[in-house]
């Protein structure tokens, strides 16, 4: 079974520039996450997707951070502009059960975002 | 959000057990305790989940005393392979949004 994928592994663009990650779950997985890590600090919880449908985004950082998910497969997250705050790892998640919390995530290897 | 406490660091040598304890204090009635480790460069990975008494699995056991105020993560017989961060989480189901803490950094020693 292949895991959680995210591409790209590395992006390095510059300020005020836009770059969208994409997550791909563990096919038939409902619940997707995803996740940053700031250089330093702790995971940080950004948003839940249970199919297509934004279950909670109260992590999102600001409206410079746009999630997807069309058709419920694959995720995309876009950061536009981007500012040197934003440089950190961000993680995807997902899940299988309804309660997807409950239950373990599988985290993809992330993607390593760098704003210079 | 139940708040966790765990060690910063521990070390360890191979072949010993360890036992890396978090505290919850305000753990609450539906909260699970559940436990990642994360290697670098890569994401967190599930190791085990328990929600009183005891739980095993092939990798480690977990003990959860009777008031849940604390948990254990018994890792036995640990390897090089082991050395990574662990991380404790607790919550419920619905609409629990997982807190990462900063961990425990575990180095296994030769």
């Amino acid at each position: 079974e292949a895991g959680v994928t995210q591409f790209p592994s590395h992006s390095v663009i510059e300020k005020g520039q836009t770059v969208t990650l994409r997550c791909d779950p563990i096919s038939g997985h409902d619940n997707l996450y995803w996740y940053r890590r700031v250089m330093g600090k702790e995971i940080k919880f950004l948003l839940h997707f249970v199919k297509e449908s934004k279950q909670d985004e109260s992590g999102m950082p600001n409206n410079r951070f746009l999630a997807e998910r069309t058709g419920g497969t694959y995720s995309t997250l876009k950061v536009q502009p981007a500012e040197l705050e934003d440089s950190g790892v961000y993680f995807c998640a997902s899940s299988q059960d309804r309660w997807g919390a409950l239950y373990e995530q599988y985290f993809g290897p992330g993607t390593r975002l760098t704003v210079t | 959000l139940a708040k966790t406490t765990q060690p910063v660091s521990m070390d360890s040598y191979e072949g010993q057990e360890v036992n890396i304890t978090c505290s919850h204090n305000n753990i609450a009635t539906n909260d699970y305790i559940t436990w990642y480790q994360q290697f670098p460069s890569q994401g967190p990975r599930f190791i085990i989940q328990g929600y009183k008494t005891k739980v095993t699995n092939e990798v480690a056991s977990l003990f959860i005393p009777a008031d849940r105020k604390s948990s254990t993560l018994s890792l036995p017989r640990v390897s090089l392979s082991d050395t990574a961060v662990y991380y404790c989480l607790v919550g419920g189901g619905g609409s629990y949004i997982p807190t990462f803490g900063r961990g425990t950094s575990l180095i296994v020693h030769p």
